[in-house]
Protein backbone atom coordinates (compact mmCIF):
# COMPACT_ATOMS: atom_id res chain seq x y z
CA UNK A 1 0.00 0.00 0.00
CA UNK A 2 1.41 3.47 -0.74
CA UNK A 3 -0.92 5.35 1.29
CA UNK A 4 -2.05 8.81 0.21
CA UNK A 5 0.47 9.87 -2.87
CA UNK A 6 1.34 13.53 -4.04
CA UNK A 7 2.75 15.17 -7.27
CA UNK A 8 4.66 17.18 -7.69
CA UNK A 9 6.62 17.21 -4.90
CA UNK A 10 8.18 20.58 -5.06
CA UNK A 11 6.68 23.36 -7.68
CA UNK A 12 7.67 27.13 -8.39
CA UNK A 13 5.13 29.08 -9.73
CA UNK A 14 4.93 33.00 -11.42
CA UNK A 15 1.91 34.99 -10.23
CA UNK A 16 -0.98 34.52 -12.31
CA UNK A 17 -0.35 31.25 -13.52
CA UNK A 18 -2.42 27.94 -12.85
CA UNK A 19 -1.66 24.66 -11.94
CA UNK A 20 -3.28 21.77 -10.09
CA UNK A 21 -2.09 19.34 -7.40
CA UNK A 22 -2.91 16.04 -7.15
CA UNK A 23 -4.11 13.58 -4.69
CA UNK A 24 -4.68 10.07 -4.40
CA UNK A 25 -5.38 7.99 -1.76
CA UNK A 26 -5.03 3.59 -2.07
CA UNK A 27 -6.50 2.99 1.40
CA UNK A 28 -10.54 3.00 0.29
CA UNK A 29 -11.17 6.32 2.80
CA UNK A 30 -14.10 8.03 2.21
CA UNK A 31 -12.88 11.24 2.84
CA UNK A 32 -10.45 13.03 2.13
CA UNK A 33 -8.57 16.92 2.71
CA UNK A 34 -6.76 19.16 1.48
CA UNK A 35 -4.56 21.84 4.16
CA UNK A 36 -1.94 24.06 3.81
CA UNK A 37 1.01 24.57 6.53
CA UNK A 38 3.08 27.92 6.77
CA UNK A 39 5.49 28.09 8.70
CA UNK A 40 5.06 29.15 12.64
CA UNK A 41 1.38 27.93 11.97
CA UNK A 42 -0.73 24.65 11.81
CA UNK A 43 -1.97 22.99 9.22
CA UNK A 44 -5.32 25.05 7.99
CA UNK A 45 -8.14 23.00 6.09
CA UNK A 46 -8.60 24.17 3.08
CA UNK A 47 -11.18 22.13 1.34
CA UNK A 48 -12.51 18.73 2.19
CA UNK A 49 -14.76 15.95 0.49
CA UNK A 50 -16.76 13.68 3.14
CA UNK A 51 -17.37 10.94 0.48
CA UNK A 52 -17.20 10.81 -3.05
CA UNK A 53 -19.12 13.66 -5.58
CA UNK A 54 -19.26 16.03 -2.40
CA UNK A 55 -17.16 18.74 -1.50
CA UNK A 56 -16.78 21.33 1.12
CA UNK A 57 -15.15 24.90 2.08
CA UNK A 58 -13.14 24.86 5.00
CA UNK A 59 -10.90 27.41 7.03
CA UNK A 60 -9.43 29.05 4.06
CA UNK A 61 -10.55 28.31 0.54
CA UNK A 62 -10.11 31.40 -1.37
CA UNK A 63 -8.42 31.03 -4.29
CA UNK A 64 -8.73 27.61 -4.85
CA UNK A 65 -10.67 24.84 -5.83
CA UNK A 66 -11.30 21.35 -5.73
CA UNK A 67 -12.27 18.22 -7.86
CA UNK A 68 -13.10 14.70 -5.96
CA UNK A 69 -12.19 12.62 -9.44
CA UNK A 70 -13.64 9.32 -7.96
CA UNK A 71 -13.00 7.77 -4.36
CA UNK A 72 -9.22 7.45 -4.91
CA UNK A 73 -8.16 10.92 -6.12
CA UNK A 74 -8.51 14.46 -4.96
CA UNK A 75 -7.55 17.47 -6.94
CA UNK A 76 -6.65 21.16 -5.46
CA UNK A 77 -6.34 23.84 -8.36
CA UNK A 78 -4.89 27.23 -7.72
CA UNK A 79 -6.50 29.21 -10.82
CA UNK A 80 -4.16 32.57 -10.40
CA UNK A 81 -1.46 31.78 -8.23
CA UNK A 82 -0.40 34.77 -5.71
CA UNK A 83 2.42 35.03 -3.91
CA UNK A 84 0.47 34.37 -0.01
CA UNK A 85 0.22 31.22 -2.04
CA UNK A 86 3.36 30.05 -1.27
CA UNK A 87 3.35 26.96 1.36
CA UNK A 88 3.27 23.36 2.12
CA UNK A 89 0.23 21.79 0.87
CA UNK A 90 -0.58 18.52 2.10
CA UNK A 91 -3.79 16.09 1.38
CA UNK A 92 -5.11 13.40 3.85
CA UNK A 93 -7.82 10.53 4.28
CA UNK A 94 -9.62 9.28 6.73
CA UNK A 95 -12.54 6.48 6.93
CA UNK A 96 -13.93 7.53 10.89
CA UNK A 97 -11.44 9.58 12.55
CA UNK A 98 -7.27 9.32 11.72
CA UNK A 99 -5.93 11.06 9.29
CA UNK A 100 -3.64 9.49 7.21
CA UNK A 101 -1.08 12.93 5.01
CA UNK A 102 0.51 12.52 1.64
CA UNK A 103 4.05 13.59 1.44
CA UNK A 104 3.33 17.32 0.79
CA UNK A 105 4.11 19.53 -1.94
CA UNK A 106 5.74 22.93 -1.79
CA UNK A 107 4.92 25.75 -3.55
CA UNK A 108 6.62 28.65 -4.23
CA UNK A 109 4.69 31.82 -6.31
CA UNK A 110 7.06 34.33 -6.85
CA UNK B 1 -16.07 27.90 14.34
CA UNK B 2 -13.47 26.74 16.42
CA UNK B 3 -10.24 27.59 17.68
CA UNK B 4 -7.32 26.07 18.95
CA UNK B 5 -4.57 27.47 21.06
CA UNK B 6 -1.39 25.23 21.63
CA UNK B 7 1.58 26.28 24.41
CA UNK B 8 4.47 26.38 24.58
CA UNK B 9 5.60 27.17 20.75
CA UNK B 10 9.08 25.85 22.05
CA UNK B 11 10.04 23.31 24.69
CA UNK B 12 13.85 21.86 25.46
CA UNK B 13 13.98 19.19 27.88
CA UNK B 14 16.88 16.81 28.65
CA UNK B 15 16.76 12.64 27.74
CA UNK B 16 14.98 11.60 30.47
CA UNK B 17 13.11 13.78 31.57
CA UNK B 18 9.43 14.54 30.83
CA UNK B 19 7.79 17.03 28.31
CA UNK B 20 4.23 18.54 28.70
CA UNK B 21 2.23 20.28 25.80
CA UNK B 22 -0.28 21.92 26.16
CA UNK B 23 -3.95 23.31 24.07
CA UNK B 24 -7.25 24.63 24.37
CA UNK B 25 -10.11 24.81 22.53
CA UNK B 26 -13.24 26.73 22.03
CA UNK B 27 -15.92 24.71 20.09
CA UNK B 28 -17.47 23.24 23.45
CA UNK B 29 -19.21 20.58 20.58
CA UNK B 30 -15.57 19.42 20.06
CA UNK B 31 -15.37 15.68 20.86
CA UNK B 32 -11.95 14.48 18.97
CA UNK B 33 -8.81 15.22 19.79
CA UNK B 34 -6.02 14.06 18.43
CA UNK B 35 -1.90 14.48 18.64
CA UNK B 36 0.08 14.96 14.87
CA UNK B 37 4.05 14.76 15.32
CA UNK B 38 6.23 15.69 12.35
CA UNK B 39 9.83 15.95 11.66
CA UNK B 40 11.53 18.23 9.72
CA UNK B 41 10.63 17.89 5.76
CA UNK B 42 8.00 14.96 6.85
CA UNK B 43 4.70 14.05 6.82
CA UNK B 44 2.46 14.82 10.09
CA UNK B 45 1.71 11.43 11.56
CA UNK B 46 -0.92 10.76 14.93
CA UNK B 47 0.93 9.66 17.80
CA UNK B 48 -1.75 9.96 20.35
CA UNK B 49 -5.93 10.47 20.04
CA UNK B 50 -8.61 10.49 22.32
CA UNK B 51 -12.27 11.13 22.56
CA UNK B 52 -14.71 12.63 24.77
CA UNK B 53 -16.08 10.21 26.52
CA UNK B 54 -12.64 9.57 28.20
CA UNK B 55 -10.38 11.85 30.41
CA UNK B 56 -7.32 9.96 30.17
CA UNK B 57 -5.02 7.85 27.28
CA UNK B 58 -1.82 6.40 27.43
CA UNK B 59 0.22 4.47 24.86
CA UNK B 60 3.55 3.50 26.12
CA UNK B 61 5.79 6.75 27.18
CA UNK B 62 2.94 8.90 25.82
CA UNK B 63 -0.25 10.36 27.43
CA UNK B 64 -2.99 12.57 26.67
CA UNK B 65 -5.35 13.89 29.01
CA UNK B 66 -8.44 16.08 28.33
CA UNK B 67 -10.38 17.98 30.91
CA UNK B 68 -14.22 18.53 28.92
CA UNK B 69 -15.06 21.51 31.44
CA UNK B 70 -11.99 23.38 31.26
CA UNK B 71 -11.87 22.68 27.33
CA UNK B 72 -8.22 21.63 27.59
CA UNK B 73 -6.11 18.67 26.92
CA UNK B 74 -2.41 17.84 27.35
CA UNK B 75 0.09 15.74 25.74
CA UNK B 76 2.98 14.43 28.36
CA UNK B 77 5.92 12.41 26.96
CA UNK B 78 7.89 10.88 29.26
CA UNK B 79 11.18 9.47 29.32
CA UNK B 80 12.03 11.58 26.57
CA UNK B 81 14.58 10.44 23.62
CA UNK B 82 16.67 12.24 20.96
CA UNK B 83 13.99 10.48 18.60
CA UNK B 84 11.32 12.57 19.95
CA UNK B 85 13.05 15.88 19.02
CA UNK B 86 10.54 17.12 16.55
CA UNK B 87 7.26 19.57 16.02
CA UNK B 88 4.13 18.26 17.89
CA UNK B 89 0.51 19.68 16.47
CA UNK B 90 -2.77 19.18 18.53
CA UNK B 91 -6.16 19.34 16.52
CA UNK B 92 -10.01 19.48 17.78
CA UNK B 93 -12.78 18.84 15.62
CA UNK B 94 -16.63 18.89 16.52
CA UNK B 95 -18.63 16.36 14.98
CA UNK B 96 -20.39 17.71 11.96
CA UNK B 97 -20.98 15.15 9.09
CA UNK B 98 -18.93 12.30 8.07
CA UNK B 99 -15.73 14.05 7.70
CA UNK B 100 -13.51 15.61 10.91
CA UNK B 101 -12.81 19.19 10.35
CA UNK B 102 -9.67 18.87 11.85
CA UNK B 103 -8.91 22.30 13.70
CA UNK B 104 -5.10 22.81 14.23
CA UNK B 105 -2.46 24.31 17.34
CA UNK B 106 -0.10 26.20 16.28
CA UNK B 107 2.76 23.80 16.96
CA UNK B 108 5.23 22.81 19.42
CA UNK B 109 8.81 22.45 19.02
CA UNK B 110 10.36 20.11 20.84
CA UNK B 111 13.90 19.76 21.39
CA UNK B 112 15.75 16.99 23.80
CA UNK B 113 19.42 17.00 24.13
CA UNK B 114 21.40 14.56 25.04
Amino acid sequence: NAGVTQTPKFQVLKTGQSMTLQCAQDMNHNSMYWYRQDPGMGLRLIYYSASEGTTDKGEVPNGYNVSRLNKREFSLRLESAAPSQTSVYFCASSEVYEQYFGPGTRLTVT
Amino acid sequence: GENVEQHPSTLSVQEGDSAVIKCTYSDSASNYFPWYKQELGKRPQLIIDIRSNVGEKKDQRIAVTLNKTAKHFSLHITETQPEDSAVYFCAASPPRGSARQLTFGSGTQLTVLP
